[in-house]
């Protein structure tokens, strides 16, 4: 499975925007960005994925490089409640890994009031 | 909905007990799946089951035993539990129709610690 790279810890103040960022340099043609996030004492939640295009939801907007070798989790107005783990995933969606995601160790936000 | 469910949360064992960690979701979800997490780790996959019926290895399966008893449960077992396999267990669910193809659910873990 190809690899993500992302910095071990980000900080942000409340209300700020932030942007955390993944490297996937040898991402394949089928493979999805995925974002997900753990908060503290909590199973990981699903935030957003994409393949191509930059996607936006009600959580967090998705910018993806031309190349697909990088991405972007884009969190608009950073909240106290945003201080989590998030994990950058690539999952291919081609035949038998039935949604295996491999979870790397994410990067630590730290939001302050 | 409930969404995932685990039981127990918390657990002390000392080594060589056995014991099964629970999982039900009610979601009507076809895909099941085992994760444990180590301290400052990602998760990492033990076992999952694409379907009611069937069950396949992760990455981690040595020491450990699944059931999907049906659509709704899927069990972890620890036959003879070491302190290696202390650890945070995770068990998510997938559909595999619909729009929300893509999100694994997960539910709020069982700490598990083996003495």
């Amino acid at each position: 499975d190809a690899k993500t790279t992302q910095p071990n810890s980000m900080e942000s103040n409340e209300e700020e925007p932030v942007h955390l960022p993944c490297n996937h340099s040898t991402i394949s043609g089928t493979d999805y960005i995925h974002w997900y996030r753990q908060l503290p004492s909590q199973g990981p939640e699903y935030v957003i994925h994409g393949l191509t295009s930059n996607v936006n939801n009600r959580m967090a907007s998705l910018a993806i490089a031309e190349d697909r070798k990088s991405s972007t989790l884009i969190l608009h107005r950073a909240t106290l409640r945003d201080a989590a783990v998030y994990y950058c995933i690539l999952r291919d969606v081609r035949g038998s890994t039935l949604g295996r995601l491999y979870f790397g160790r994410g990067t630590q936000l730290t939001v302050w009031p | 909905n409930a969404g995932v469910t685990q039981t127990p949360k918390f657990q002390v064992l000392k080594t060589g007990q056995s014991m099964t960690l629970q999982c039900a979701q009610d979601m009507n979800h076809n895909s099941m799946y085992w994760y444990r997490q180590d301290p400052g780790m990602g998760l990492r996959l033990i076992y999952y089951s694409a379907s009611e019926g069937t069950t396949d290895k992760g990455e981690v399966p040595n020491g450990y035993n699944v059931s999907r008893l049906n659509k709704r449960e899927f069990s972890l077992r620890l036959e003879s539990a070491a302190p290696s396999q202390t650890s945070v267990y995770f068990c998510a669910s997938r559909t595999l129709s619909g729009r929300n193809i893509y999100e694994q659910y997960f539910g709020p873990g069982t700490r598990l610690t083996v003495t």
